[in-house]
């Protein structure tokens, strides 16, 4: 089946430390994002990918790191600089970029930093 | 910038009761609107979704919504509510034409379900 991955589910960290959160799908999309998940705030965008070797920064890219060196893969590396860290993180992809491609939503990541 | 807008934080519903949760979006060209559902601890799921045509649209897990371009709304209705469908909804556009960051996101409304 297609769809995307997001693994661990879990993740903890002590603070301090840079940490990799993993994304791969198989769907054969161009397009894939992170997106950032608070209670009460909704998904905040991190960083978005149009294609291999091309990103760009989303609205609070602050803190993060991302690569997209295949085009099934997108990891987000959160790094010390990142003053709260703590949340739960999701990865999407869609077939196209721009408004008008739904996108799937991977399972998340939960980062506990302490 | 476009915009979207999910009024109610918090929405109780009976159980077997009707539901309608609402949506307004930001005047911009024609949008191209969307409702997830979000389970607790996971990821967003399709519900339905509008581009053109029908202004009223049917989804999985039989919900639909309607597009009401003078009302800029885009209000998601479930005609009885099962337990299951207790979680978080959130509403989403883009537009033809948009960045290439794709939709934006309404911050949610949460859906409690009591017997």
């Amino acid at each position: 089946d297609g769809g995307i991955t997001q693994s661990p589910k879990y993740l903890f960290r002590k603070e301090g430390q840079n940490v990799t959160l993993s994304c791969e799908q198989n769907l054969n999309h161009d397009a894939m994002y992170w997106y950032r998940q608070d209670p009460g705030q909704g998904l905040r965008l991190i960083y978005y990918s149009q294609i291999v070797n091309d990103f760009q920064k989303g609205d609070i890219a602050e803190g993060y790191s991302v690569s997209r060196e295949k085009k099934e893969s997108f990891p987000l590396t959160v790094t010390s600089a990142q003053k709260n860290p703590t949340a739960f993180y999701l990865c999407a992809s869609s077939e196209g970029t721009g408004g008008i491609y739904e996108q799937y939503f991977g399972p998340g990541t939960r980062l506990t930093v302490t | 910038a476009q915009s979207v807008t999910q009024p109610d934080i918090h929405i109780t519903v009976s159980e077997g009761a009707s539901l309608e949760l609402r949506c307004n979006y930001s005047y911009g060209a024609t949008p191209y609107l969307f409702w997830y559902v979000q389970s607790p601890g996971q990821g967003l799921q399709l519900l339905l979704k509008y581009f053109s045509g029908d202004t009223l649209v049917q989804g999985i897990k039989g919900f639909e919504a309607e597009f009401k371009r003078s009302q800029s709304s885009f209000n998601l209705r479930k005609p009885s509510v099962h337990w299951s469908d207790a979680a978080e909804y959130f509403c989403a556009v883009g537009y033809s034409g948009g960045g290439a960051d794709g939709l934006t996101f309404g911050k949610g409304t949460h859906l409690i379900i009591q017997p």
